[in-house]
């Protein structure tokens, strides 16, 4: 089976502009969570959706945002860049957010860089 | 509210050595913890979690880890280093089912020929 797939992954982009990255779950999970990780860190929440609703968010200004789809996928945008956005960018999915704590599976990231 | 510190940016251990990784987690309720591991330009894997089944946790690749309730810590281990284990390694921790993941500041593993 597939595992979690994210696109683009890398991106080069100016301070001002906005962002568009896509993930798409493993196939039946029905949770997606967002990570930043800037170099040399842990990955920092921005937001999880669950069954197309937003079920957390991170300390994020409104700049980020994120929806998820009918078939689970999910999309993150950031809009007016900065230079401090430049990070990796995570996305996990996970069955749903059960009593077992499903654990998340990571895709590989979006690299954005921006200039 | 929940977090974690790792003791140790850095650590490097001999091939064939013990490996040891240190966690420690704060959380107002029970937690769920969990051990990540990330290669250089990839995502990250699941290695073990806790979810109060049992203290002692086995996990992929020879890792195991053990929940102390009264040091608040989540230590990892593995007997014998390999070379292929060098890579970041992240503890992390959530409250509730529906809690975000909070994750440590990582530790970069090294190991020695």
């Amino acid at each position: 089976d597939a595992g979690v797939t994210q696109s683009p992954t890398h991106l080069i982009k100016t301070r001002g502009q906005q962002v568009t990255l896509r993930c798409s779950p493993i196939s039946g999970h029905k949770s997606v969570s967002w990570y930043q990780q800037v170099l040399g860190q842990g990955p920092q929440f921005i937001f999880q959706y669950y069954e197309k609703e937003e079920r957390g968010r991170g300390n994020f200004p409104d700049r980020f945002s994120a929806r998820q789809f009918p078939n689970y996928s999910s999309e993150l945008n950031v809009n007016a860049l900065l230079l401090g956005d430049s990070a990796l960018y995570l996305c996990a999915s996970s069955l749903d957010q059960g009593v077992d704590n499903q654990p998340q599976h990571f895709g590989d990231g979006t690299r954005l860089s921006i200039l | 509210a929940q977090s974690v510190t790792q003791l140790g940016s850095h650590v490097s251990v001999s091939e064939g050595a013990l490996v040891l990784l240190r966690c420690n987690y704060s959380s107002s309720v029970p937690p769920y913890l969990f051990w990540y591991v990330q290669y250089p330009n990839q995502g990250l894997q699941l290695l073990l979690k806790y979810t109060s089944a049992a203290t002692l946790v086995k996990g992929i690749n020879g890792f195991e880890a053990e929940f102390k309730k009264s040091e608040t810590s989540f230590h990892l281990t593995k007997p014998s280093a390999h070379m292929s284990d060098a890579a970041e390694y992240f503890c992390a921790v959530s409250g509730t089912s529906y809690d975000k993941v909070i994750f440590g500041p990582g530790t970069s593993l090294s190991v020695i020929p």
